[in-house]
């Protein structure tokens, strides 16, 4: 079965610097989808970021990038200029086959 | 704001209680689900629906009961909960199969006294 594990349950970063969030996940697939999904204190899940597996070109949305590696199984979140309102659960999630798998996500505070 | 309603915001029941969750989407999705959010916990698929046929019941005890009357509602029926049962309930809805994003409601905060 898909697992999807993110490591670092809570992180804290100065604002304007940069962060990086660990995720990494288990298949024996090839083809499949990876996600990132914010979930502020409204707790709305929003879409940051999105990677198809097929794809070798990291994705990047605006301050947002991923380093993705996909032979060690690695999807890591990158964001530049953390900006107060990026402060949120952050859950890195494994789709395929009509279902998407969530880990258990990472806190991200950002200091002022 | 997503186009995917929840009703209730919050919910407080007691475990003999019978109450029902609901969801709805306007956007032309086909799929829709209902995950569970326990704190420290992943969020949990409980059910998924296709095309209003269920796909996907994930182990989920049977006091849990959803209902898809079409492909833009989505209900889940509570009855003789559990207090661990009380969690952050959220609907999503996507296209069916096509890696395309999960659109969430805002949930239903459940607590089961």
């Amino acid at each position: 079965a898909q697992t999807v594990t993110q490591s670092q349950p809570e992180m804290s970063v100065q604002e304007a610097e940069t962060v990086t969030l660990s995720c990494t996940y288990d298949t024996s697939e090839s083809d499949y989808y990876l996600f990132w999904y914010k979930q502020p204190p409204s707790r709305q899940m929003i879409l940051v970021i999105r990677q198809e597996a097929y794809k070798q070109q990291n994705a990047t949305e605006n301050r947002f990038s991923v380093n993705f590696q996909k032979a060690a199984k690695s999807f890591s979140l990158k964001i530049s200029d953390s900006q107060l309102g990026d402060a949120a659960m952050y859950f890195c999630a494994y789709f395929r086959d009509d279902k998407i798998i969530f880990g258990k996500g990472t806190r991200l505070h950002i200091l002022p | 704001e997503t186009g995917v309603t929840q009703t209730p915001r919050h919910l407080v029941m007691g475990m003999t209680n019978k109450k029902s969750l609901k969801c709805e989407q306007h956007l032309g999705h086909n799929a829709m689900y209902w995950y569970k959010q326990s704190a420290k916990k992943p969020l949990e698929l409980m059910f998924v629906y296709n095309f209003k046929e269920q796909t996907e019941n994930n182990s989920v005890p049977s006091r849990f009961s959803p209902e898809c009357p079409n492909s833009s509602h989505l209900f889940l029926h509570l009855h003789t909960l559990q207090p661990e049962d009380s969690a952050l309930y959220l609907c999503a809805s996507s296209k069916w199969d096509s890696g395309e994003k999960l659109f969430f409601g805002s949930g239903t905060q459940l607590s089961v006294l």
